[in-house]
C-alpha cells in the first residue's frame, strides 16, 4: 500500500536551517510529481512547494520562494524539502502528497512539525 | 497568484441535512479544482476533481460542480462523520492554492 512517512521536523531558531524528508513506499515513487503542504497550527492549509517526476520543474508559493527548494532522490524514494532562512510564520504542519494524473493530491503523510521560536 | 474564495467559513447543521460550501475563484480556473476533507488531526483527503468528478470510495452524498469561476460543494445528507473542516484547491496555475477552509459542526 502507498506509505508516505515525513521527518526531520523539530524547533529552530529564526534565521537557521532545516531539511525535511518525506520516505515514499508501495508505488512508482519515480513515477509520480510530489508535492509539499502546511497548516500553521490551528490555520488553514497552505501549498508549499511541487516537483515533477523527473525533477525537472519545480514550482513555490510565493511566500517560500527564494527560501525553500524541493528535490528527489528516486535512488532513495525520497523527496526534500531544504528550507533556509527560517521565520517564526513557517511554524506549521508540513505534509507531502503524491499527485496522480488527475491532478488529484491522492496521499498525504502524517506530517511533520516545524516550530521556529528564539 | 489565483486568490480562493471560500464561503461560509464555518456552518452548523443536522444529521440529515443538505450542505453547500461555495469556492469564488479570482480568476477563470476552467473547472481545475477539488475538494478536500480533513478531520480534526488528520491529513486532508480528496473528495472530488475537475470540479465535479467523485474520488473513488468517496461516497456519492458529496458531490461538485460548477466551472469558470464559480464552485460548490454539496454534501446531500449530512452524516456524523462528515464533521471536519472542507477546502478547495485550485490546480489550474502555480501556485495551486487553498481556500480559507469550511468547518462543518453536526447540531
Amino acid at each position: 500500500q502507498v506509505q508516505l512517512v515525513e521527518s526531520g521536523g523539530g524547533v529552530v531558531q529564526p534565521g537557521r536551517s532545516l531539511r525535511l524528508s518525506c520516505a515514499a513506499s508501495g508505488f512508482a515513487f519515480n513515477s509520480d510529481a510530489m508535492h509539499w503542504v502546511r497548516q500553521a497550527p490551528g490555520k488553514g492549509l497552505e501549498w508549499v512547494a511541487f516537483i515533477s517526476y523527473d525533477g525537472s520543474n519545480k514550482y513555490y508559493a510565493d511566500s517560500v520562494k527564494g527560501r525553500f527548494t524541493v528535490s528527489r532522490d528516486d535512488s532513495k524514494n525520497t523527496l526534500y524539502l531544504q528550507m533556509n532562512s527560517l521565520r517564526p510564520e513557517d511554524t506549521a504542519m508540513y505534509y507531502c502528497a503524491r499527485q496522480t494524473g488527475n491532478f488529484i493530491l491522492d496521499y498525504w503523510g502524517q506530517g511533520t512539525l516545524v516550530t521556529v521560536s528564539s | 497568484a489565483v486568490q480562493m474564495t471560500q464561503s461560509p467559513s464555518s456552518l452548523s447543521a443536522s444529521v440529515g441535512d443538505r450542505v453547500t460550501i461555495t469556492c469564488r475563484a479570482s480568476q477563470y480556473i476552467r473547472n481545475d479544482l477539488g475538494w478536500y476533507q480533513q478531520k480534526p488531526g488528520k491529513a486532508p483527503k480528496v473528495l472530488i476533481f475537475a470540479a465535479s468528478s467523485l474520488q473513488s470510495g468517496v461516497p456519492s452524498r458529496f458531490s461538485g460542480s460548477g466551472s469558470g469561476t464559480d464552485f460548490t460543494l454539496t454534501i446531500s445528507t449530512l452524516q456524523p462523520e462528515d464533521l471536519a473542516t472542507y477546502y478547495c484547491l485550485q490546480d489550474y496555475s502555480y501556485p495551486w492554492t487553498f481556500g480559507q477552509g469550511t468547518r462543518v459542526e453536526i447540531k
